[in-house]
């Protein structure tokens, strides 16, 4: 079954403790993604790659890293989380400048809450 | 740049009455349009799409026809149930590309 698969599903910490939400596809797609969601804002892209070690910054980077080592996982990390980054989160993989129309499959999503 | 423009909710409906959720667009060139579902609690899933002008996407009921003239998208569904109650996202991306862009996203919530 195509699947993202985002761990863990709910996150509660406190500000300033590296934490990382791991993120892995299993359709071999190139392009993955993470969103954030919050009320009003509908979805913001956060970081994208295009493949291994591809990454590049989406339209609201500041205070989250990403690493592609492999093609299936794509962690978002996390090192010095603050109250206003408590959201939804959700990571979401496609093929590569697909053909037109290809969907995009989305993760379960990860709410983290930063006290 | 691109952007998706979708009206602002909650829609809050009867069982049964008929749903318009409008969308429109601005894009360069000819993207392809998603309409998204998220059910309560759950991750984004595909509902359906359309990839040119006057393609009509449908699924469950749903249906949304591509207008370039008008640059819009809207999700339309003739009898709305209980179990459609759901925050629904419009999206576009261009040919060959694979940013999406969402709208902020409606949330329904229909009523027995």
């Amino acid at each position: 079954e195509a699947q993202v698969t985002q761990n863990p599903r709910y996150l509660i910490t406190v500000t300033g403790k590296k934490l990382t939400v791991t993120c892995s596809q299993n359709m071999n797609h190139e392009y993955m993604s993470w969103y954030r969601q919050d009320p009003g804002l509908g979805l913001r892209q956060i970081y994208y790659s295009m493949n291994v070690e591809v990454t590049d910054k989406g339209d609201v980077p500041e205070g989250y890293k990403v690493s592609r080592k492999e093609k299936r996982n794509f962690p978002l990390i996390l090192e010095s989380p603050s109250p206003n980054q408590t959201s939804l989160y959700f990571c979401a993989s496609s093929p590569l400048g697909a053909p037109t129309g290809t969907e995009a499959f989305f993760g379960q999503g990860t709410r983290l809450t930063v006290v | 740049g691109n952007s998706v423009t979708q009206m602002e909710g909650p829609v809050t409906l009867s069982e049964e009455a008929f749903l318009t959720i409008n969308c429109t667009y601005t894009a360069t060139g000819y993207p392809s349009l998603f309409w998204y579902v998220q059910y309560p609690g759950e991750g984004l899933q595909l509902l359906l799409k359309a990839t040119k002008a006057d393609d009509k996407g449908s699924n469950k009921g749903f249906e949304a026809t591509y207008r370039k003239e008008t640059t819009s998208f809207h999700l339309e569904k003739g009898s709305v149930q209980v179990s459609d109650s759901a925050v629904y996202f419009c999206a576009s991306i261009r040919s060959g590309y694979s940013t999406l862009t969402f709208g902020k996203g409606t949330m329904l919530l229909v009523s027995p």
